[in-house]
C-alpha cells in the first residue's frame, strides 16, 4: 500500500526567506505525486505534480518540488515566502495503476505560517 | 470552463437528519471522487464514481453513506441519519480520466451536525 509522511506539522518563516516543507512517501509502483495548498476555510488547489517525467517540477506561485527515488522524498521548496504563501500544505500520492485505483493517498499536512 | 462546483457550500443539520452534498464536475471529466476531512487531519478518501457507476468505495462508511452519479446531473453524497462524529469538510474532485490524472477540487461543503 502506499502513504505519505509529512514530517513537519508546523513550519514557521519569516517573509522573504526559503521554505521547506518536507515529504516522504512509500510506494510499490511509480507513483504520481502532487502538492495541494489550501487556505483556511476553502478547497484545495493544486500547486504541482509530478509523473515520472523531470525530477525537478515547478509549480504556481514559485513552488517547486524534486523527486528523489532513492530518498524516496518529494519536497516542497520556495526561495522567497510571502504572507500569501501562509496556508496548509498537502503532500498527495496516487494509489496504484489500472482498474478502480484512483483515489488520491493525502498526508496530514503541514501548516505554514509566513512572519512579517 | 467553470471549476468544481459544490453546494451547499454549508450545512447544519440536527442529528437523525439527512444530508445530501452536491457535486458538479468540471466541464467534460465523467470520474468524480468524494473525500472526507475531519477537523485537523488531512483529507480521506471515500468514493470514486464513473457516470452510473460506482467504481471504487473501499472508504466509505458500511452505513447510512451513499453516494451516486448519474447519467444527469450532479453527483450526491447522501448521509442517513447524521451524528456528530459526521461533522467535517467533504470535498469532491474530478478528473477527464482515472489513475496519475489530476484531481481538481471543489470548495467543500462544511457539514456540521448539532
Amino acid at each position: 500500500a502506499q502513504s505519505v509522511t509529512q514530517l513537519d506539522s508546523h513550519v514557521s518563516v519569516s517573509e522573504g526567506t526559503p521554505v521547506l516543507l518536507r515529504c516522504n512517501y512509500s510506494s510499490s509502483y511509480s507513483p504520481s505525486l502532487f502538492w495541494y495548498v489550501q487556505h483556511p476555510n476553502k478547497g484545495l488547489q493544486l500547486l504541482l505534480k509530478y509523473t515520472s517525467a523531470a525530477t525537478l517540477v515547478k509549480g504556481i506561485n514559485g513552488f517547486e518540488a524534486e523527486f528523489k527515488k532513492s530518498e524516496t522524498s518529494f519536497h516542497l521548496t520556495k526561495p522567497s515566502a510571502h504572507m500569501s504563501d501562509a496556508a496548509e500544505y498537502f503532500c498527495v500520492v496516487s494509489e496504484g495503476y489500472g482498474g478502480s485505483q484512483g483515489n488520491l493517498i493525502f498526508g496530514k499536512g503541514t501548516k505554514l505560517s509566513v512572519k512579517p | 470552463n467553470a471549476g468544481v462546483m459544490q453546494n451547499p457550500r454549508h450545512l447544519v443539520r440536527r442529528r437523525g437528519q439527512e444530508a445530501r452534498l452536491r457535486c458538479s464536475p468540471m466541464k467534460g471529466h465523467s470520474h468524480v471522487y468524494w473525500y472526507r476531512q475531519l477537523p485537523e487531519e488531512g483529507l480521506k478518501f471515500m468514493v470514486y464514481l464513473q457516470k452510473e457507476n460506482i467504481i471504487d468505495e473501499s472508504g466509505m462508511p458500511k452505513e447510512r453513506f451513499s453516494a451516486e452519479f448519474p447519467k444527469e446531473g450532479p453527483s450526491i453524497l447522501r448521509i442517513q441519519q447524521v451524528v456528530r462524529g459526521d461533522s467535517a469538510a467533504y470535498f469532491c474532485a474530478s478528473s477527464l480520466r482515472q489513475v496519475g490524472e489530476t484531481q481538481y477540487f471543489g470548495p467543500g461543503t462544511r457539514l456540521l451536525v448539532l
